[in-house]
């Protein structure tokens, strides 16, 4: 199975600040044409039900602040939040679905300083 | 508006089975691959199970393997979770969810509200 770890397990940034979170996989996630990464990142607030931000490693889903970016290829990705905002504290996900079982990592928590 | 409304959940006995629907409305059910992932009292996500649009191509997390089955009614823009042989680690809320495409090979960029199981005796 390919595992995904994320890095740090939590964060505090400042408001306005960034903060980074680290996502790596066990096994490469670029599509054999070199063009696709198959993974997202999610947004998990308590009492509600998770949010796609970024698909295909870098795609913004639609309606999400352009504050959110994600990047990497093969087995390191990153997700980045500029200008931390207080309605971005959550539990942030990343997960592969390149290769059954699909997983996702452990999740990094971020809170504001 | 797309909305995915989970139900069935509930309190069972280790052993015991249960099956958990989900209702799809606001989009064209037949087109979209859809997932099962679940969330454990205080633990992170865990992805359970998927079926693609045709329902040809499924899959399971190891965890659940032999135990739950995922189907689709298409008729009745239905999910379900069929859990036999429940055990306490599989209590969790569980989450319907929408693929982004008809390839389970997606993201998942809707989700439900969930349901809660709880396995205990």
């Amino acid at each position: 199975d390919i595992v995904m770890t994320q890095s740090p397990d939590s964060l505090a940034v400042s408001l306005g600040e960034r903060a980074t979170i680290n996502c790596k996989s066990s096994q490469s996630l670029l599509s054999s044409s070199g063009i696709k990464n198959f993974i997202a990142w999610y947004q998990h607030k308590p009492g509600q039900p998770p949010k796609m931000l970024i698909s295909w490693a870098s795609a913004r889903e639609s309606g999400v602040p352009d504050r959110f970016s994600g990047g990497g290829s093969g087995t390191d990705f990153t997700l980045t939040i500029s200008n931390l905002q207080a309605e971005d504290v959550a539990v942030y996900y990343c997960q592969q679905y390149y290769r059954y079982p699909f997983t996702f990592g452990p999740g990094t928590k971020v809170n504001i300083k | 508006e797309v909305q995915l409304l989970e139900s069935g959940g509930g309190l069972v006995q280790p052993g015991g089975s249960l099956r958990l629907s989900c209702a799809a409305s606001g989009i064209t059910f037949t087109t979209y691959a859809m997932t099962w992932v679940r969330q454990a009292p205080g633990k992170g996500l865990e992805w359970v199970s998927v079926i693609s649009a045709n329902g040809g191509d499924i899959s399971y997390a190891d965890s659940v393997k032999g135990r739950f089955t995922i189907s689709r009614d298409d008729s009745k823009n239905t999910l379900y979770l069929q859990m036999n042989s429940l055990r306490a680690e599989d209590t969790a809320i569980y989450y319907c969810a929408k693929n982004g495409v008809g390839s389970s090979y997606s993201g998942i960029d809707y989700w439900g509200r969930g349901t809660l199981v709880t396995v205990s005796s």
